[in-house]
């Protein structure tokens, strides 16, 4: 159980194109799902949190209008990298969990390879 | 001063032994510990929970916390050179915080044969 899939797995864009990665709970309802980004040898940074039917928090310094999400769904988020720039290329990663609770697990998507050329 | 610390590391252990890894937490409120393994270019996969001071155990994995000295750490027994991976501690602050993990940078740990 607690299944997370994410889609693409990897990507290869130009630059100034837009990407859409697709994150989806298999075999829960995800009342709120998370989107991390990663760079090499560092740890996960927290970009948003978005709840079903509502509108993404972002954290600081992270631009809602390049990095568009969009939780239309208890099951699905999508992130959506506008005009990606090469330093845009990174490691993203989403992870959902079934509640708000203290005890709720954030199971964790396989992330998604994003190059930017 | 960091929200949550781990040593980066790396640490190494011989096969078979016991690695202990370490992480401390800043907010005095936090009430859930989570301890996540990372292998290098995959996403991070749950191994532990714990809520409660004292120890937890699965399998060759046990987790303390101890929430007055702030601190939880993850204890791997009969380490395997599978074990290798990056350890990522976890942790859910308390108040309003809609379910968001702050983690630790992470330790690297290497079991070598």
């Amino acid at each position: 159980g607690a299944v997370v899939s994410q889609h693409p797995s990897w990507v290869i864009c130009k630059s100034g194109t837009s990407v859409k990665i697709e994150c989806r709970s298999l075999d829960f309802q995800a009342t709120t799902m998370f989107w991390y980004r990663q760079f090499p040898k560092q740890s996960l940074m927290l970009m948003a949190t978005s709840n079903e039917g509502s509108k993404a928090t972002y954290e600081q310094g992270v631009e809602k209008d390049k990095f568009l999400i969009n939780h239309a769904s208890l099951t699905l988020s999508t992130l959506t990298v506008t005009s990606a720039h090469p330093e845009d290329s990174s490691f993203y990663i989403c992870s959902a969990t079934p509640g708000q609770g203290n005890q709720e697990t954030q199971y964790f998507g396989p992330g998604t390879r994003l190059l930017v050329l | 001063q960091k929200e949550v610390e781990q040593n980066s590391g790396p640490l190494s252990v011989p096969e078979g032994a016991i690695a202990s890894l370490n992480c401390t937490y800043s907010d005095r409120v936090s009430q859930s510990f989570f301890w996540y393994r990372q292998y290098s270019g995959k996403s991070p996969e749950l191994i532990m929970s714990i809520y409660s001071n004292g120890d937890k155990e699965d399998g060759r994995f046990t987790a303390q916390l101890n929430k007055a000295s702030q601190y939880v750490s993850l204890l791997i027994r009969d380490s395997q050179p599978s074990d290798s991976a990056t350890y990522l501690c976890a942790v859910k602050p308390g108040g309003t915080s809609y379910g968001k993990l702050t983690f630790g940078q992470g330790t690297i740990l290497t079991v070598h044969p």
